[in-house]
Order: structure tokens, then sequence, then C-alpha cells
């Protein structure tokens, strides 16, 4: 059974640019979520998307967005990049509302450099 | 809001020794907390998970434990190998419907052959 899976491994952007995130969750598993973790920060919970809907949201701006695909893929945008959003991004999946107790699922990373 | 602290920060031990690594949380409202793996540069790998209502968790030479009165878990990894080698994190998720997990900040743990 293939795990989470991310694209790309690696990003580099400059300043003020977008970057564009993607995860695909294990089979059968709804909710997908994003952490951050930065250099010296720690891993930070960002989004939790569960059936497409955006269910719980870290504390991070507003220029942090995704979405969630009919097929539970989603994506992980952030807009106007700045330096400090260098970290390596993580999804993770799980079985979702239904199964809150279930183990949640990490994938290998997105690794985002903003020069 | 939940905080998890690990300490130590880093942990370096010959080879065949048995340690311990420790978390604390702040709120012991929680349903249930995570032992994690991370390897340089990658994702998470998770170890053993603990219910809010579980006292310990066993994976072959790994036993974790869990007071949650007290806002503590232990790792203990028996007769470490350099393949051991990894930096630990402990999350937990809260009993509210969040579903999110509050990580520490890890132990680097480097088993010396």
């Amino acid at each position: 059974e293939a795990g989470v899976t991310q694209s790309p491994t690696h990003l580099i952007k400059t300043r003020g640019q977008q970057a564009t995130l993607r995860c695909s969750p294990i089979s059968g598993h709804t909710s997908v979520y994003w952490y951050q973790q930065a250099l010296g920060l720690g891993l930070q919970f960002l989004l939790w998307y569960d059936e497409g809907e955006e269910r719980n949201r870290g504390n991070f701006p507003p220029r942090f967005s995704g979405r969630q695909f009919p097929n539970y893929s989603s994506e992980l945008n952030v807009n106007a990049l700045e330096l400090e959003d260098s970290a390596l991004y993580l999804c993770a999946s799980s079985a979702g509302l239904a199964g809150y107790q279930e183990t949640q699922y990490f994938g290998p990373g997105t690794r985002l450099l903003v020069l | 809001k939940q905080e998890v602290t690990q300490i130590p920060a880093a942990l370096s031990v010959p080879e065949g020794e048995n340690l311990v690594l420790n978390c604390s949380f702040t709120d012991s409202a929680i349903y249930n907390l995570q032992w994690f793996r991370q390897d340089p540069g990658k994702g998470l790998t998770s170890l053993l998970l603990i219910q809010s209502s579980q006292r310990e968790q066993t994976s072959g030479r790994l036993n974790a434990s869990l007071d949650k009165s007290s806002g503590r878990s232990t790792l203990y990894i028996a007769a470490s190998q350099p393949g051991d080698s990894a930096t630990y994190l402990c999350a937990v998720k809260g009993e509210t419907g969040a579903n999110n997990l509050f990580f520490g900040t890890g132990t680097r743990l480097t088993v010396i052959p």
C-alpha cells in the first residue's frame, strides 16, 4: 500500500512569489493535514482538510491557504513568499472525522527555500 | 494553548545502552500521545501511539509510558543501536475536535558504535 506522497521534493522560490505544494493521502484516508517545520521552531500545525472542507487552521497568516480535491488529495498555497517561509512542509493523512483516534501518517515532505 | 517540551534536546550514548527520552505537556486534556522518529531531512515515522486511557505501549525494543495527570510521557529504548540515531518527537492530540497534533521540539539521539 502506498504511503502519503508529496511533490515536489524541493522547491526554490524568490521572495514575493507563490508556491504550490501537493499531497496525496493514503488510499481510504479522507483527512489531510499540513505542518510546517522551520529551523529552530519545531513542527507547527497549518491546516486540516476533511471531505473537501477546511476543518481547522493553525496560527498562520491568510497567505497560507489550501484546498482538498474530490479524490482527497490536497494543495497548499503560500502567497507573497517571505524568507521565513523557508521550511520543510509535511503533509499527513488519517481516516478523518470518523477515525479521530487514528494515527496520522506523514509524507516525506517538501523542502521550500525562499531566496 | 498546549505546549510540549522534550528533554534533553540532544543525547549521545554508546551502542548497547538503555536510554530514556522525556516529553511533558502543559494541558492534560489530551486524547492521545504519539512518538515519532525523524531521520535528517525526512518525514516522520510513527513509533507508538498511546490513548489517554492507556498507561503504556510497547513495540520491540521501544516502550512508551503516559502519565496523563502529571502531563508526562517517556520513551524507553532498550539496547540502543547505531540505526536508532535520529530525532525523536512526541506529539499530543487534544480532546476537542481540532484533530491536529502539538509537537515537541524533539530529542536528537546519536548512538555511537
